[in-house]
Parts: C-alpha cells; sequence; structure tokens
C-alpha cells in the first residue's frame, strides 16, 4: 500500500497570503496524484488531478507541482473561501486508492 | 451535469449488514469512461477509499474491508451500491460515493470529479 503523508497538518495564514501544502508519497506515484478541497460538512472538490492540471473551473490561484514521490499545492493569495482541509490523493498503484492525511488551512 | 446521492440507513445495528445506494443521474453508470466508488470519513478524520466498481461491473476492494464489502450496479435504475457486512463502530463514518474519471481507455488512472453530499452512517444497538 503506497502510503501518502501531507505535512504540515496546519498552516495558519492571514488572508491574501499565500501557502505551499506538501504531499509525500511512499514510493512513487509518477504524476499520478490528485488534490482535493474540503469545507465542513461537505463533500470533498476535486482541485488538481495528473500533479499539475486544474479541474474544470479552479481559479488559477490553485497550482500542484511534482512528480514521482514528491508533491506540493501551492495556493496564491488566499481568500476567505479557501480556508479548508486539503487533500492528495494517489491513484497511480491501487488497490487501494490512498489519501493523504489533510492539511487544514485556517484564518490567522 | 453529473449528480450523485447517497441514501440508506443512518443507523445500523453491530454485526448487521450495513447497505448504501448511491443514484447517478446526468450519467450512465454503464457507460465507459468512469468508474464509481464507495469512500468513508470517520468523525473529524481523513478519507478512506472503500471499493471500485467498473460499468463492466468488475469490482475492486480496499483489501483492509475486502472481506466484508460487496459491491454492485443495477443499470436499470442509474445506481449503485455498497454492503458492509458484520459492522462494529469502527464502520461509523459519513459514507460518500464519487465517480472516477478515467485518464486513458483501460480506466485504471481515474480521480475523483464527481462526489455526493455525503451520508452519516452511525452503527449501534
Amino acid at each position: 500500500e503506497i502510503v501518502m503523508t501531507q505535512s504540515p497538518a496546519t498552516l495558519s495564514v492571514s488572508p491574501g497570503e499565500s501557502v505551499t501544502l506538501s504531499c509525500r508519497a511512499s514510493r512513487s506515484v509518477s504524476n499520478n496524484l490528485a488534490w482535493y478541497q474540503q469545507k465542513p460538512g461537505q463533500a470533498p472538490r476535486l482541485l488538481i488531478y495528473a500533479a499539475s492540471t486544474r479541474a474544470t473551473g479552479i481559479s488559477a490561484r490553485f497550482s500542484g507541482t511534482g512528480s514521482g514521490t514528491e508533491f506540493t499545492l501551492t495556493i496564491s493569495s488566499l481568500q476567505s473561501e479557501d480556508f479548508a482541509v486539503y487533500y492528495c490523493q494517489q491513484y497511480n498503484d491501487w488497490p487501494p486508492l490512498t489519501f493523504g492525511g489533510g492539511t487544514k488551512v485556517e484564518i490567522k | 451535469q453529473v449528480q450523485l446521492q447517497e441514501s440508506g440507513p443512518g443507523l445500523v445495528t453491530p454485526s448487521q449488514t450495513l447497505s448504501l445506494t448511491c443514484s447517478v443521474s446526468g450519467a450512465s453508470v454503464s457507460r465507459g469512461g468512469h468508474t464509481w466508488s464507495w469512500i468513508r470519513q470517520h468523525p473529524g478524520k481523513g478519507l478512506e477509499w472503500i471499493g471500485l466498481i467498473f460499468p463492466s461491473g468488475n469490482t475492486y476492494y480496499a483489501p483492509s474491508l475486502k472481506s466484508r464489502v460487496t459491491m454492485s450496479l443495477d443499470t436499470s435504475k442509474s445506481q449503485f451500491s455498497l454492503k458492509l457486512s458484520s459492522v462494529t463502530a469502527a464502520d461509523t463514518a459519513v459514507y460518500f460515493c464519487a465517480r472516477g474519471y478515467c485518464s486513458n481507455a483501460s480506466c485504471w488512472y481515474s480521480w475523483f470529479d464527481s462526489w455526493g453530499q455525503g451520508t452519516r452512517v452511525t452503527v449501534s444497538s
């Protein structure tokens, strides 16, 4: 099973700042990685797939990079609606499909 | 636009079988190009993939749950379902159904592009 590790667990940031979230795979997943955003009481929403491709309707403030085992999600100029929990997920080597533990982006 | 909606009992008795259905509108569960998954989230925790079914009916399950999980398709109703047997309190969670978008013809590589809103299931006597 590929273990996905996200860091940090929590990020405290002010609106307007930029943040970078990290996701590490226990072995290479090529570029078969997705990022999701989840707000309280809601289902996750797809942000990024194939490590760096934004999903339909996703703001250009969200960008993904990486391949192999190291990935990042950058959110530029944080807006109020961006405060949420972010998950990475690998779909390269399964079953099982696996998610990271999440990074909570909270208001400072 | 595809929509997914989970349905099923919100309370299940320990040792019984949890049964959930995901109703899909705006897409066909039998058409290629997509897969159909169940994912759960324990209270205050992260996401756990339970299993996936292809339009062909082929299924893949998380090894940790494989002995207790059965997924199936009902193409006439545009639904897919989850059965989880011998439940315990550890199965208390919000259960999501989700569509996988296939990146290639084999559909081996897919990400979750649409999700249901989730349904909360509590296992308790």
